[in-house]
Formats: structure tokens, C-alpha cells, sequence
């Protein structure tokens, strides 16, 4: 079947590195991304990986390993504008190439 | 500047009542989708379309229905409003998927309904 899984919830401090793991299962792997929910507030789009490597795209970097079925959100230089949710989700070429998401992972940045 | 732009940020109905949520995109896009996100659940397909008259049922399309007459509208429908549907709803818009490329996909605002 498919599934995806995410910390629920995850503390760090302002001006620290975090990272946001995410593991799935799907028949038809097709690319991996992460967006951004602050509360209240719709998602928006922060990476996508396709290979296997790192992708870095400022002080946020994302890594797959499909080998592993793993990813992860790193964050850099945390700052309190970063408190959101980051979901992880998989495109499923089994499913008509749809989404399927993690139910996300609650960071908040502590000064 | 892309844009998803969705009827109404906050609606209260009635149990029973029909409920119509509209979103319109102004990107040209091919996919449309509409999501329901419950706390702990993450973010749950209900229906898609990836053309104008066509649509996909997703995850939980009981007690909705879509309508997509304009490339730009995808429409929304609860026949008959029950409790349970009280959530928030998201309208996105993507491109096709063609092959392996990025197709992200763009959120509107968010509708909070409430059923009473």
C-alpha cells in the first residue's frame, strides 16, 4: 500500500540546523516534495527531488534516497519565521501522477 | 504573479443544506484538485480533474461532487451539508505531469467551513 510518515511535532532554537525526515512506501515512485503550512495559511512549495542527492535551495536543503524510500528537510540558520508545518508528499505514477501526503510535521523555533 | 484565488475564506451552513466552494486559477493550468486537511490527517484528496468535463474521484469523494465547465473554475459541491464535513478546504492547480518534471502544485487561501 501507500504510506507516508513524519514526526508530528519537532522543538529546535532560533539560529540552529533541523532536520525533517520523511519515509514512504508507493508502487510508483515518481518525485518527492516538501511545502510549507503556516498556520491558518495554505501550502506553499519549498523542494522537489526527483534523484537520489541533495537539492539546496538557500538555507533549506532536501535529500532522497529512493533506494531507501527516505527523505529529509534540512533547515539552516532556523529563524522564528520558520515555526510552520513542513508536509512531505510522494507523486505516484500508479495514482493517476497524484499526491500522496504526510500529515505533516509541526516545527516550532524557540529563541 | 500566480494566483488561486477561492470563494470565501470562512462559511457557516446548516445541516442539510448545499454548499457550493468555488476556486479559479489564473495559470492555465491543466490539474485542478480539491483537498480537505483535519488536524492529525494531513491533506486528503476528494476529487480531480485534469481537463475541462473530466474528473477523478480521490481518497474520500462520499458526499461531494465537482463540476468543471471552464478550464480556469473548479467547483465544489456538498448535496446536503452534514457535520462531519466541517473542515477546511483546499483548492490547487498544477500543470500535467509530463514525465518526471516538477509539476508543483498551487493553493488557494483555504475555505474554513462549518456544519452546524
Amino acid at each position: 500500500g501507500q504510506n507516508i510518515d513524519q514526526p508530528t511535532e519537532m522543538t529546535a532554537t532560533e539560529g540552529a540546523i533541523v532536520q525533517i525526515n520523511c519515509t514512504y512506501q508507493t508502487s510508483g515512485f515518481n518525485g518527492l516534495f516538501w511545502y510549507q503550512q503556516h498556520a491558518g495559511e495554505a501550502p506553499t512549495f519549498l523542494s522537489y527531488n526527483v534523484l537520489d542527492g541533495l537539492e539546496e535551495k538557500g538555507r533549506f536543503s532536501s535529500f532522497l534516497s529512493r533506494s531507501k524510500g527516505y527523505s529529509y528537510l534540512l533547515l539552516k540558520e532556523l529563524q522564528m519565521k520558520d515555526s510552520a508545518s513542513y508536509l512531505c508528499a510522494v507523486r505516484d505514477k500508479n495514482s493517476n501522477y497524484q499526491l500522496i501526503w504526510g500529515a505533516g510535521t509541526k516545527l516550532i523555533i524557540k529563541p | 504573479d500566480v494566483k488561486v484565488t477561492q470563494s470565501s475564506r470562512y462559511l457557516v451552513k446548516r445541516t442539510g443544506e448545499k454548499v457550493f466552494l468555488e476556486c479559479v486559477q489564473d495559470m492555465d493550468h491543466e490539474n485542478m484538485f480539491w483537498y480537505r486537511q483535519d488536524p492529525g490527517l494531513g491533506l486528503r484528496l476528494i476529487y480531480f480533474s485534469y481537463d475541462v468535463k473530466m474528473k477523478e474521484k480521490g481518497d474520500i469523494p462520499e458526499g461531494y461532487s465537482v463540476s468543471r465547465e471552464k478550464k480556469e473554475r473548479f467547483s465544489l459541491i456538498l448535496e446536503s451539508a452534514s457535520t462531519n464535513q466541517t473542515s477546511m478546504y483546499l483548492c490547487a492547480s498544477s500543470l500535467l505531469a509530463s514525465g518526471s518534471t516538477n509539476n508543483e502544485q498551487f493553493f488557494g487561501p483555504g475555505t474554513r467551513l462549518t456544519v452546524l
